[in-house]
């Protein structure tokens, strides 16, 4: 069956950085764009970043641009996401999903 | 960006019977490629969402028929026909048209009354 395990979470203070990944089992992974989706404490889902199945295009929400990049790697059925220069308001739960199936999340707290 | 906008955002419903949430876009959904992408997305407590509908009425494999869509343009609904426990919580609606962003709704909680 599809599974989609999210990994790379932590505590981490502003200003810092983390890598998130989300390893993809159970489908064709390089036929798929990968999504990011966030969901700070308490509230809802938020769209954060999508990359093309086959890496060529990459777009990302207006506050995360230029702090967070996507990427992929095919052979790895492994989708990432390096986060910089980290803030209070981007602690949440970070999904990683494909429009029809989300991973169950790593959880990123930012606080000093 | 498109804006969703459900209603109510608290729902509580009585065991065995209905229940619709209502998901309004500030602009059309449909694609220029004749599609709506429109979907439906079940986040239970404690749990990771789950999409349930999508392109505004197909339910995804495993979801009960007691969920349907409906809708068009920019007014959409999820009913549930005779509500169960194992549905209580968070429903979103989603789209895919206009991107990005994906945007959400704000997310209508239901709960037993």
């Amino acid at each position: 069956q599809v599974q989609l395990v999210e990994s790379g979470g932590g505590v981490v203070q502003p200003g810092r950085s983390l890598r998130l990944s989300c390893v993809a089992s159970g489908f064709i992974f390089s036929s798929y764009g990968m999504h990011w989706v966030r969901q700070a404490p308490g509230k809802g889902l938020e769209w954060v970043a999508v990359i093309w199945s086959d890496g060529s295009n990459k777009y990302y929400r207006d506050s995360v641009k230029d702090r967070f990049t996507i990427s992929r790697d095919n052979s790895k059925n492994t989708v990432y996401l390096e986060m910089n220069n980290l803030r209070v308001e981007d602690t949440g739960v970070y999904h990683c999903m494909t429009l029809s199936y989300w991973g169950q999340g790593t959880l990123v707290t930012v606080s000093s | 960006d498109v804006v969703m906008t459900q209603s109510p955002l608290s729902l509580p419903v009585t065991l065995g019977q209905p229940a619709s949430i209502s998901c309004r876009s500030n602009q059309s959904l449909v694609h220029s490629d004749g599609n709506t992408y429109l979907n439906w997305i079940q986040q239970r407590p404690g749990q990771s969402p789950r999409r349930l509908i999508y392109k505004v009425s197909n339910r995804d494999s495993g979801v009960p028929d007691r969920f349907s869509g409906s809708g068009s343009g920019t007014d959409f609904t999820l009913k549930i026909s005779r509500v169960e426990a194992e549905d209580v919580g968070v429903y979103y609606c989603m789209q895919a048209t206009h991107w990005p962003p994906w945007t959400f709704g704000q997310g209508t909680k239901v709960e037993i009354k």
